[in-house]
């Protein structure tokens, strides 16, 4: 089985302070991808990744960062964080044309 | 432009009684059709998929979905809920590929014993 690991279930930090949220698949996938998930809106795209050092913006890159080193690594990064981005983070992956594969999420909260 | 829609936000049924999650698309051309099962803190879950071919596709856990095209709907069904059945049901449609996915609000399903 695919196996998506996001390194925080629960996160609380304070406005203004860098924030990395970390993601690991164990299936080689080629894609990777991050989305925020708030109540009303659905999922969201953030940023994605077709190879390593690849990266594309999504639908609401704003105030994101991300990065890939390694294939099976792909961080999020919040410079800046501030209150509008508490939020629920899924990380996801896929090989191409495949169904994509979920982490359990990391529940952000920033005061 | 693309969109996903799903009526219900809330659906409550009673243990064993039937399921119909809806789940309509805009979209010209034949998308790639998934549904995921969200439990409460978790994850999504796939539970089934349509790439092509026949349009009635089985899935995990009992479910299954209906594709029609004159509907552009992708139905969510199963014969018979059980408790641990609640849960978040979303359906998500990729217009070209797998990887740019639009995804619906979601149908949240409470079953009551």
């Amino acid at each position: 089985d695919v196996k998506v690991t996001q390194s925080s279930r629960y996160l609380v930090k304070r406005t203004g302070e860098k924030v990395f949220l970390e993601c690991v698949q164990d299936m080689d996938h080629e894609n990777m991808f991050w989305y925020r998930q708030d109540p009303g809106l659905g999922l969201r795209l953030i940023y994605f990744s077709y190879d390593v050092k690849m990266k594309e913006k999504g639908d609401i890159p704003e105030g994101y960062s991300v990065s890939r080193e390694k294939k099976e690594r792909f961080s999020l990064i919040l410079e800046s964080a501030s209150t509008n981005q508490t939020s629920m983070y899924l990380c996801a992956s896929s090989s191409d044309n495949q169904p994509q594969h979920f982490g359990d999420g990391t529940r952000l909260s920033i005061l | 432009a693309q969109s996903v829609t799903q009526p219900d936000i809330h659906i409550t049924v009673s243990e064993g009684a039937s399921l119909e999650l809806r789940c309509n698309y805009s979209y010209g051309a034949t998308p790639y059709l998934f549904w995921y099962v969200q439990s409460p803190g978790q994850g999504l879950q796939l539970l089934l998929k349509y790439f092509s071919g026949d349009t009635l596709v089985q899935g995990i856990k009992g479910f299954e979905a209906e594709f029609k095209r004159s509907q552009s709907s992708f139905n969510l069904r199963k014969p018979s809920v059980h408790w641990s059945d609640a849960a978040e049901y979303v359906c998500a449609v990729g217009a070209e590929n797998t990887d740019k996915l639009i995804f619906g609000t979601g149908t949240r399903l409470q079953v009551f014993p």
